[in-house]
């Protein structure tokens, strides 16, 4: 079936650090790949998106752009602030079939001034 | 009301009580989940309704029981819970269109305490 496979947290980075958090997948066909944030408290809110190979999405300074070569879909942000700090879930849906999300495991990030 | 509200957002019980969770969403969206988001666990599907189908986890124990009564309204009914469906409970909805996926929208969850 179909598997999303996320770095283990925590990640903690100093204010401005380069962020790197990796996902990979196991699907068949061609899924649409996700990232979403999970704030303190709150609900997971969608961050990102790419429905083909070779899409980047991007939001509020994060990129992840959709490999199918190496099936990775890995969140990049350039310089990261302490309201960063949250929990990153990697998702996939197949676009075929069964419509619900399969999530990653979450990454928590915390980012100090 | 915007986006998608659940409530209570808080609910202790004890494991003979019944009790339901209530989801809503204001998105004009055809489709709502039910997911369980557990610590240190991926979050996990429990039920999706798309129109007039219900999709069903199978590892979903009999205590929870879904109910749809419109587009709009999801709920959760609960009983004979044990200390393991301690979780957050989280709704989501989404726009369903010919098969092809459109993201989800989640609402900001139910935090289950069973004692």
């Amino acid at each position: 079936g179909d598997s999303v496979t996320q770095m283990e947290g925590p990640v903690t980075l100093s204010e401005e650090a380069f962020l790197t958090i990796n996902c990979t997948y196991t699907a068949t066909g061609y899924p649409s790949l996700f990232w979403y944030v999970q704030y303190p408290g709150e609900g997971l809110q969608l961050l990102l998106k790419a429905t083909k190979a070779d899409d980047k999405g991007s939001n509020k300074g994060f990129e992840a752009t959709y490999r199918k070569e190496t099936t990775s879909f890995h969140l990049e942000k350039g310089s990261v602030q302490v309201s960063d700090s949250a929990v990153y879930f990697c998702a996939l849906s197949p676009n075929t079939g069964r419509r619900a999300l399969t999530f990653g495991s979450g990454t928590r990030l915390q980012v100090q001034p | 009301e915007t986006g998608v509200t659940q409530t209570p957002r808080h609910l202790v019980m004890g494991m003979t009580n019944k009790k339901s969770l209530k989801c809503e969403q204001h998105l004009g969206h055809n489709a709502m989940y039910w997911y369980k988001q557990s610590a240190k666990k991926p979050l996990e599907l429990m039920f999706v309704y798309s129109l007039e189908e219900r999709v069903e986890n199978n590892s979903v124990p009999s205590r929870f029981s879904p109910e749809c009564p419109n587009s709009s309204h999801l709920f959760l009914h609960l009983h004979t819970l044990q200390p393991e469906d301690s979780a957050l409970y989280l709704c989501a909805s989404s726009q369903e269109r010919g098969g092809k996926y459109n993201e989800q929208f989640f609402g900001p969850g139910t935090r289950l305490t069973v004692l």
